[in-house]
């Protein structure tokens, strides 16, 4: 069983689209996290949701809107999608939010063109 | 954020013993040190974390400098499968960057056969 989940794994879509990744950890975990990682390898934080409340939220165009619908899944809708956003995102999951390890998913690579 | 610096890369053998430092001069009284790495095309994977002390895991040791201003994140037997990106964090316990991972540039290790 895969801890941190994420769907599509692969994403192509067009300028001006809204596109959603799905995110789901079946670790119990209360916190999650979204990542984004440019092209120059950059790992920046994008969000973090604690039991379903959003804890962080990072200097993100507004075009980009996380939803928690319960504590296992962190779900990134993202409108009027731009060639910038081209990057991998990274779902990730804890529990608590210190002194304890995160788990990250696979990644899902969106293209925009 | 407090910042960490690291070496952009270094070269191991394999079945050698590997020191990764890690300079964090700015760490405040509660920030727990946490490294993670990244293989290539895959999600950051946790390593080994720790406040004061020193601590070992399965994967790794991590040597805690007696002030707190560096760490050394030590590979006893460096394997083909440990070249990855290697990140040096500190996660704080309190303020506007609560439970952050702040992802920097890293150190790439490259493991020679």
């Amino acid at each position: 069983d895969t801890a941190v989940s994420q769907t599509p794994k692969y994403l192509v879509t067009q300028m001006g689209n809204d596109k959603s990744i799905k995110c789901e950890q079946n670790l119990g975990h209360d916190t999650m996290y979204w990542y984004k990682q440019d092209s120059k390898k950059f790992l920046k934080i994008m969000f973090s949701y604690n039991n379903k409340e959003l804890i962080i939220n990072e200097t993100v165009p507004n075009r980009f809107s996380p939803k928690s619908p319960d504590k296992a899944h962190l779900n990134l809708h993202i409108n009027s999608l731009e060639l910038g956003d081209s990057a991998v995102y990274f779902c990730a999951s804890s529990f608590g939010r210190i002194n304890t390890e995160a788990f990250f998913g696979q990644g899902t690579r969106l293209t925009v063109v | 954020d407090a910042k960490t610096t690291q070496p952009n890369s270094m070269e191991s053998n394999e079945e050698e013993p590997v020191h990764l430092p890690c300079n964090h001069s700015t760490i405040s009284g509660t920030d727990y040190i946490h490294w993670y790495r990244q293989l290539p095309s895959q999600g950051p994977e946790y390593v080994i974390h720790g406040l004061t002390s020193n601590v070992n895991n399965r994967m790794a040791s991590l040597a805690i400098a007696e002030d707190r201003k560096s760490s050394t994140l030590i590979l006893h037997r460096a394997t083909l499968r440990d070249a990855a990106v290697y990140y040096c964090i500190l996660r704080a316990a309190g303020g506007t960057s609560y439970g952050k991972l702040t992802f920097g540039q890293g150190t790439i290790l490259t493991v020679h056969p």
